[in-house]
């Protein structure tokens, strides 16, 4: 089992539409959990950032993190062609152990 | 969020030839900054981690007299890719860890191309 299992679609949605992108993770020691936002041939850009459980709400993103079932979400409302890219989860122990384990990513399309 | 910024946005090389890729973070002063490499529709891979002022830590697999890493100051790290081969293309990036939140802001990353 990987430790950190991400579907990596492709998603294709409609502009408008709400996307859940989600993570399963098998580490329990994980406590720093992210999301990172990559265009074709760029860097990731980090979209949110989330310390143990509970939702972190930024604009027209949503995180959540339900750590009793290594779970980890993030909502995208009134999707934009925009958001169309590529969606990391990545997680870390936190403290000494910031190295981080991504998922492989899903592709999003949004079409207009 | 932290701005990391990357030089050159893209190489191409002969094979055999060295190829210095610059890391640099604008505003906060970075002690432990990240190489990573991306193949297409691939998620990163944690090439090495670089301190500042000491020698960088390898992941396993991962040829440390291939792949150079200099981190001399608080806001540059620098990866020599030495004797480059064809199988070295690559996208590389590099990232930031800022201390306060234990979060990596990445550079806009380098594609290498060796011929």
């Amino acid at each position: 089992q990987k430790e950190v299992e991400q579907d990596p679609g492709p998603l294709s949605v409609p502009e408008g539409a709400i996307v859940s992108l989600n993570c399963t993770y098998s580490n329990s020691a994980f406590q720093y959990f992210m999301w990172y936002r990559q265009y074709s041939r760029k860097g990731p850009e980090l979209l949110m950032y989330t310390y143990s459980s509970g939702n972190k709400e930024d604009g027209r993103f949503t995180a959540q993190v339900d750590k009793s079932s290594k779970y980890i979400s993030l909502f995208i409302r009134d999707s934009q062609p925009s958001d169309s890219a590529t969606y990391l989860c990545a997680m870390s122990g936190g403290g000494s152990n910031y190295k981080l384990t991504f998922g492989k990513g899903t592709l999003l399309t949004v079409n207009p | 969020g932290a701005v990391v910024s990357q030089h050159p946005s893209w190489v191409i090389c002969k094979s055999g030839t060295s190829v210095k890729i610059e890391c640099r973070s604008l505003d906060f002063q970075a002690t432990t900054m990240f190489w990573y490499r991306q193949f297409p529709k691939q998620s990163l891979m944690l090439m090495a981690t670089s301190n500042e002022g000491s020698k960088a830590t390898y992941e396993q697999g991962v040829e440390k007299d291939k792949f150079l890493i200099n981190h001399a100051s608080l806001t540059l790290s620098t990866l020599t890719v030495t004797s480059a081969h064809p199988e070295d293309s690559s996208f590389y990036i590099c990232s930031s860890l800022a201390g306060a939140t234990d979060t990596q802001y990445f550079g806009p990353g380098t594609r290498l191309t060796v011929l």
